[in-house]
């Protein structure tokens, strides 16, 4: 019973690399959610999908891409890598929206751009 | 601007005693209410959620109360096991969108 994989689970980047980060569900569930976690702050929502072939942006968007060909997959992408996006990312899905619905979550891809 | 608050970056309380986690927002669109938490390491697990047309909700030894007036709640963990040591983030989300917005976490640390 995997729920929520994320991968991978360390990655050290050099300013201005781009790099995807992995998200795969098996839960069936509709809503998937990418989360960004630094040191004294809540998570904080970066992109979400409300289904496949949806994707809307969160608090946080900007330096991110996301995709959701899949319906179990949600994939982030960093284009070109800044030290202001180190951190921990999660990622989460739930069969309602937030509120209705607790979102499971991922083990966190721990991010060090340098 | 945080719209939700937990004041106290960390606890500490006896084994078998009361934890109480507290919470403030100030956006009173906010109607469901969750507390999540989290090992090092591991990912935010689901805890106990409530309502704002409630103003209590119990799991076991779990509890949350909502004071909509004072935009307030609280987690009381009763009694508390050293299992319970882990950070405690409450979170809250408004009807009009799907956005969960997170407090920074509470530590609680509980001791022999």
């Amino acid at each position: 019973n995997a729920g929520v994989t994320q991968t991978p689970k360390f990655r050290v980047l050099k300013t201005g690399q781009s790099m995807t980060l992995l998200c795969a569900q098996d839960m069936n569930h509709e809503y998937m959610y990418w989360y960004r976690q630094d040191p004294g702050m809540g998570l904080r929502l970066i992109h979400y999908s409300v289904g496949e072939g949806t994707t809307a942006k969160g608090e946080v968007p900007d330096g991110y891409n996301v995709s959701r060909l899949k319906k179990q997959n949600f994939l982030l992408g960093l284009e070109s890598a800044a030290p202001s996006q180190t951190s921990v990312y999660f990622c989460a899905s739930s069969y309602h929206r937030a509120g209705n619905q607790p979102q499971h979550f991922g083990d966190g891809t721990r991010l060090s751009i340098l | 601007d945080q719209q939700v608050k937990q004041n106290s970056p960390s606890l500490s309380v006896q084994e078998g005693r009361i934890s109480i986690l507290n919470c403030d927002y100030t956006n009173s669109m906010f109607d469901y209410f969750l507390w999540y938490k989290k090992y090092p390491a591991e990912g935010p697990t689901f805890l106990i959620s409530i309502s704002s047309i409630k103003d209590k909700n119990e799991d076991g030894r779990f509890t949350v109360f909502l004071n909509k007036s004072a935009k307030h709640l609280s987690l009381h963990i009763v009694p508390s096991q050293p299992g319970d040591s882990a950070v405690y983030f409450c979170a809250a989300s408004a009807r009009s969108n799907y956005q969960l917005i997170w407090g920074a976490g509470t530590k609680l640390i509980i001791k022999p």
